[in-house]
């Protein structure tokens, strides 16, 4: 199983900064079969980027994915109020796993 | 758009069946594009996902490992809706459970159904 370390685990940020958020794999993820989900409180996961750095529709260009093989980033340019919320990562190359998630707190 | 809408009983005896069901609208669970999952979430455990069903020229199934004695999912093309069967239910069971969807075999989940918080407890 590919097990998905997220850190850090909490972020604390102010409106309009940025948030660097990392997710590293247990071994290489087949074709950088890589995404990343928005969880609010109460909310299922939102999809926001797919295949490491593609964002899913409707997903706001300051979200940007990147990385390859082990190591990848998601990265929330000039934070907005209703970007704080806990982030996933999540392989799909072998079977499904995901990440213990980072939170980005006010 | 894909919309699924969960049902099923919250709380579930230990060593019983827990049974939950997802209504599709806008598409078929008889689509040959799609793949219909389910993930739970727990603080023990995390996201983790469970199995899935899906329609090529018959029905198929993926199951984790962690789960696969136990996991059953079934799809309803009459209702148009899959259910998630697992049984001897312990404590450790105990999670929000969501269904989701995935298109042509992708991996990643697109549209989410609002979740199922389920206990086990006698």
């Amino acid at each position: 199983e590919i097990v998905l370390t997220q850190s850090p685990g909490t972020l604390s940020l102010s409106p309009g900064e940025r948030a660097t958020l990392s997710c590293r794999a247990s071994q290489n993820v087949n074709h950088n079969f890589l995404a990343w989900y928005q969880q609010k409180v109460g909310q299922a996961p939102r999809l926001l980027i797919y295949a490491a750095s593609t964002r899913a529709t409707g997903i706001s260009d300051r979200f940007t994915g990147s990385g390859s093989g082990t190591d990848f980033t998601l990265t929330i340019n000039r934070l907005q109020p209703e970007d704080f919320a806990v982030y996933f990562c999540q392989q799909y190359g072998v079977s499904r796993t995901f990440g213990r998630g980072t939170k980005v707190e006010l | 758009q894909v919309q699924l809408q969960q049902s099923g009983p919250g709380l579930v005896k230990p060593s019983q069946t827990l049974s939950l069901n997802c209504a599709v609208s806008g598409d078929s669970v008889s689509s040959t594009s799609i793949g219909w999952n389910w993930v739970r979430q727990s603080p023990s455990r995390g996201l983790e996902w469970l199995g899935r069903t899906y329609y090529r020229s018959k029905s198929y199934n993926d199951f984790a490992e962690s789960v696969k004695s136990r996991i059953s999912i079934t799809a309803d093309t009459s209702r148009n809706q899959f259910s998630l069967h697992l049984s001897s239910v312990t404590p450790e069971d105990t999670a929000v459970y969501y269904c989701t969807m995935d298109r042509w075999d992708s991996g990643y989940f697109e549209n989410w159904g609002q979740g199922t918080r389920v206990t086990v407890s006698s």
